[in-house]
């Protein structure tokens, strides 16, 4: 089992609609976790952080975190074709190691 | 947040020479981090640089492979040694930590031939 995992995809969602992205982590005591976009040639760039449970929301984006459940998500309102990247999850453990997952690459489509 | 300035952006390497990839940023950091993120997968972490000591190296990367230097608070070096072609990959410069996450260095794309 990988310690963060996220859905691979692709995903495709339409202009507007609402992308959901996905990634689980198996360190229980993991106690940041964040988001990072990266555009296709690029550098990973650092979008969203949530340290606590429940949902934290920046313009478009909200993060969600449940611990209990070892589950973090990031949900993209009124998707536009900019926000076409690779999403990419990263756990920080308590023994102070970043992790990242595969990530889900999102298309949205005018 | 820091901004990091990285080169080259790419190179094309023959087998068995290195390749020296720089960072430089702008603010004092105690701590860069090299990253590796090789075609289609994530970000593995090849080193922890701190100022004034040896670098940390992860599981699976080793010093004569990938030298480091971080004469200073705000630059930093990762030689590629002997390369062969499993090491072409993006190398990757970061600066921050595990409570507010990462800046990253716009890439060094390698490609050994």
């Amino acid at each position: 089992q990988k310690e963060v995992e996220q859905n691979s995809g692709p995903l495709s969602v339409p202009e507007g609609a609402i992308a959901s992205l996905n990634c689980t982590y198996s360190d229980r005591g993991s106690q940041s976790f964040f988001w990072y976009r990266q555009y296709s040639g690029k550098s990973p760039e650092l979008i969203m952080s949530i340290y606590s449970n429940g949902d934290k929301e920046d313009g478009r984006f909200t993060a969600q975190l449940n611990k209990a459940s070892q589950y973090v998500s990031l949900l993209i309102r009124d998707s536009q074709p900019s926000d076409s990247a690779t999403y990419l999850c990263a756990v920080n453990s308590n023994a102070g190691k970043s992790t990242f997952g595969d990530g889900t690459t999102l298309t949205v489509k005018p | 947040s820091a901004v990091i300035s990285q080169k080259p952006s790419r190179d094309i390497c023959q087998r068995g020479t290195s390749l020296t990839i720089q960072c430089q940023v702008d603010s004092q950091v105690t701590m860069m981090f090299w990253y590796r993120q090789q075609p289609g997968q994530s970000l593995t972490l090849i080193a922890t640089a701190n100022q004034g000591s040896e670098a940390t190296y992860e599981s699976g990367f080793v010093i004569d492979k990938f030298p480091i230097s971080r004469p200073n608070l705000t630059f930093s070096t990762l030689t590629v040694s002997n390369m062969s072609p499993e090491d072409s990959s993006i190398y990757l410069c970061s600066v921050g930590g595990l409570t507010y996450g990462y800046t990253f260095g716009s890439g060094t794309r390698l490609t050994v031939v």
